[in-house]
Parts: structure tokens; sequence; C-alpha cells
């Protein structure tokens, strides 16, 4: 037990579909991120939230769409997404450099 | 995008061996992270090292910062079944005004009992 949790740890959507994604972090964490894992891949960072605000986005499709109110709470809101987005989404928080991370959503897009 | 050169890609050793795995870069680094994950579930952050020829243990895990801060190594000491999954390595690069944490590849572990 990390102190990072996400939910669901699983999920299925179709292409068509508007899905969440929730991370919530009891560590009293300033910062929180969304990172994507896929196969023979490095980890790949997505956003990064400091004291509720984005501090970066690398480059991700607007079909992601994340969401911070408040510094324990991170999501990522799906729609439209395509085969290819089938990942481990991992969320992570971190004071400093080293970064804390929950279980991961495996998600499978059909 | 960057990337660490992780190595070895996998390793299948016998219950009881020593393991050696390390991280290599172009690139200087502040900080080495080092974490292990279990399938289905998240990196599990093992080991931190802050300065350069930093040498720190963690049970059987030991980890040292390179002295040049462009590589770093981890060794697990008389391997256990339960020490299987990936190991990666991050390393910490600051450009600038922006600091970036940058991802190894993995070394993936299988122990046979």
């Amino acid at each position: 037990e990390t102190g990072v949790t996400q939910t669901p740890r699983h999920l299925v959507m179709g292409m068509t579909n508007k899905k969440s994604l929730k991370c919530e972090q009891h560590l009293g964490h300033n910062a929180m991120y969304w990172y994507k894992q896929s196969a023979k891949k490095p980890l790949e960072l997505m956003f990064v939230y400091n004291f509720k605000e984005q501090t970066e986005n690398n480059s991700v499709p607007s079909r992601f769409s994340p969401e911070c109110p408040n510094s324990s709470h991170l999501f990522l809101h799906l729609h439209t997404l395509q085969p290819e987005d089938s990942a481990l989404y991992l969320c992570a928080s971190s004071v400093q450099e080293t970064q804390y991370f929950g279980p991961g959503t495996r998600l499978l897009v059909l | 995008g960057q990337q660490l050169n992780q190595s070895p890609q996998s390793m299948f050793i016998q219950e009881g061996e020593d393991v050696s795995m390390n991280c290599t870069s172009s690139s200087i680094f502040n900080t080495w992270l080092w974490y292990k994950q279990d399938p289905g579930e998240g990196p599990v952050l093992l080991i931190a090292l802050y300065k350069a020829g930093e040498l720190t243990s963690n049970g059987r895990l030991t980890a040292q910062f390179g002295i040049t801060r462009k590589d770093s190594f981890l060794n697990i000491s008389a391997s256990i079944p339960s020490d299987v999954g990936i190991y990666f390595c991050a390393g910490l690069l600051n450009a600038g005004n922006n600091r970036k944490l940058i991802w190894g590849l993995g070394t993936s572990l299988a122990v046979n009992p």
C-alpha cells in the first residue's frame, strides 16, 4: 500500500464511450502525475499538476482530459479513445523528486 | 524522447544467486531512483540516491549513484522467488527551469526456485 489509490483497476470501453479514471493520494503531496505504460516502452509522462495547477502536458491528445479538483484527487476523463490507447495508466504523487505510484488502471479499448 | 539505457533487458536466475543491473546515460542526473513493479501493480520505490558516489542499501538491495552522475547500479543479493518483477531506474534531469524524470525500459527478473 503506497498511499496512492486508483479506480477502477480494470476498464474495458468502446471507442465511443466516455469514462473517467480516478486517483487519490493520502500522502499530503503537492504534485500529482498521470503516466501511460505500454509494453516495451518507457513510462510516458502525460500530465503534471502542482498545487492543483497543470504544469505539464506532454503533447497528449485531447481525447484525454485531466482534472485536479484539489491536491489529493486527480481524474483522467476519457472520450472517443482509440485501440492504441490500451495501456496501464498510472497515477503518482510526489514531494520533491520521489514519486509514489498507485496500482494503475488497466485499460482496454475495443 | 529521452530514455536511460538499462541493462540487462531480462534475467533468469536460480534462487540464491546475486543479481546486478545498471543504468547509463549521456546526461548528468541529480537523483537516481530504483523501482520494482510486480505484475498488475504500479512501480514501488526501492531506493533513492541523491549524491554522486552514494551507496545505499535496503535489505538485500544495494544501489550506487555513479561518480560521473551518468550511471547507477542495483544489486540484489541471495535472490528469492518474490524478487520476480520488473526493475526500473529513473534519473532526475535538470534542464533549465525544467526538472524531468527520465525512465529506463526496465529489467525483467525471473527467479527459478
